[in-house]
């Protein structure tokens, strides 16, 4: 069980806005840690989506964002497309664990 | 453009030591901007991480790991090493070698290239 809780899984039209959520605590999100975003399509490496709570990697589309406050961040996809259907994970700092990713989201898109 | 490439053994006796070597093309190891790290994934599961290490041979290793993994650089070939120690079953997983890079922030660097995986099966 990761420090860092994602729902296991989401869905959506297409079109549609989602987001996926990633809840810590004091020890990593809350203590000021920023978080990175990775999707991972089936049956290939993850890919950074976002870096430092909102940043994009050059290529990656501006329908991905994040966001953080408090003790948890979110990821939100706008205008849902069929080639997003993947897993998702968030990953930070943890005081104890050090590098820790959250256990990983389904977005199915409908 | 940067590439990463495991390999090693797929197939791994229960108790033995699992051994995996990244090689790095396009770029090279020896950059104070970025360290190397080892992440797994068992099959129909989530990502954990492994460890990492920067070209200068400082490493960072998951604490529930720690007492069984070794990670290692060889600049002169632009590899970086993992050997996970008495494995078991639980060990089985795609392994992936990835690149941390420095983004300025206030976290662990995120990973910006990653290898293609190796899936390592723990079996006799």
């Amino acid at each position: 069980q990761s420090v860092l809780t994602q729902p296991p899984s989401v869905s959506g039209a297409p079109g549609q806005r989602v987001t996926i959520s990633c809840t810590g605590s004091s020890s990593n999100i809350g203590a000021g840690y920023d978080v990175h975003w990775y999707q991972q399509l089936p049956g290939t490496a993850p890919k950074l989506l976002i870096y430092g709570n909102s940043n994009r990697p050059s290529g990656v589309p501006d329908r991905f964002s994040g966001s953080k406050s408090g003790t948890s961040a979110s990821l939100a996809i706008t205008g849902l497309q069929a080639e997003d259907e993947a897993d998702y994970y968030c990953q930070s700092y943890d005081s104890s664990l050090r590098e820790v990713f959250g256990g990983g989201t389904k977005l199915t898109v409908l | 453009q940067l590439q990463l490439q495991e390999s090693g053994p797929g197939l791994v006796k229960p108790s033995e030591t699992l051994s995996l070597t990244c090689t790095v093309s396009g770029g090279s190891i020896s950059s104070s901007s970025y360290y190397w790290g080892w992440i797994r994934q068992p099959p129909g599961k989530g990502l954990e991480w492994i460890g990492s290490i920067y070209y200068s041979g400082s490493t960072y290793y998951n604490p529930s790991l720690k007492s069984r993994v070794t990670i290692s650089v060889d600049t002169s070939k632009n590899q970086f090493s993992l050997k996970l120690s008495s494995v078991t079953a639980a060990d089985t997983a795609v392994y992936y070698c990835a690149r941390n890079f420095d983004y300025g922030g206030n976290s662990v660097f995120p990973l910006d290239y990653w290898g293609q995986g190796t899936l390592v099966t723990v079996s006799s």
